[in-house]
């Protein structure tokens, strides 16, 4: 059973690109959560999505940023117009619950560089 | 602002336990998280709860407010970047994360 796969693993985008990360939650897992880590910073969250819907996308900037979790396929962050500070690593990671479920597996994948040139 | 507290640093000699400490001031928040994280890898979960508990040489207190992860015997693999989150009950969406705390390992 393969864990939470995300690619590419490193990205490299100029500014005013868009970057599209990928992140496909492992098998069963229908809630998937996008976290980002600035340089010398924590986890910081940005969205939790189940199938076709957002749930909840507090922590992600007004502008720019967009996420989906379509019903067949991986979820997609995707960063418009990319500025160097957009550069960071960009977690993703899923679970068949929420976390006060007895079910609960939050599961990361290994994270997707993104690098603003 | 719900927010959750490491130190940025802690330092162990090897065959030693160590103690990294959290407290949060999350809103509602009664459930730690603590993973453990090497660069480049995926972050893992170590251990979990509204109580004290141990997985193998980690172990979890616990208190309202705060908690800390001890690391029994401990090697120089485990120098790494360890996370505390904390979650609120009643389905909340997220875990709130801290800023890691690096485990320095000395010989």
């Amino acid at each position: 059973n393969a864990g939470v796969m995300q690619n590419p693993r490193h990205l490299v985008r100029r500014r005013g690109q868009e970057a599209r990360l990928r992140c496909s939650p492992m098998k069963g897992h229908s809630h998937v959560y996008w976290y980002r880590q600035l340089p010398e910073e924590g986890l910081k969250f940005m969205v939790y999505l189940q199938k076709e819907n957002i749930i909840d996308e507090s922590g992600m900037p007004k502008e720019r940023f967009s996420a989906e979790f379509p019903k067949e396929g991986p979820s997609i962050l995707r960063i418009q117009q990319v500025v160097r500070g957009d550069s960071a690593a960009y977690f993703c990671a899923s679970s068949p619950a929420f976390p006060g479920s007895k079910h609960y597996r939050y599961t990361f994948g290994s994270g997707t560089r993104l690098t603003v040139v | 602002k719900d927010q959750v507290f490491q130190p940025s640093t802690v330092a162990s000699s090897e065959g030693a336990v160590v103690e990294i400490f959290c407290n949060h001031s999350v809103s509602n928040a009664y459930n730690f998280f603590w993973y453990l994280h090497f660069p480049g890898c995926a972050p893992r979960l170590l251990v979990k709860g509204s109580k004290p508990s141990q997985q193998g040489r980690y172990n979890m207190t616990y208190e309202r407010f705060s908690s800390s992860l001890l690391i029994l015997q401990v090697r120089e693999a485990d120098a790494a970047v360890y996370y505390c989150a904390s979650w609120c009950g009643g389905g909340g969406n997220k875990l709130t994360f801290g800023t890691g705390t690096q485990l320095k390992v000395e010989l």
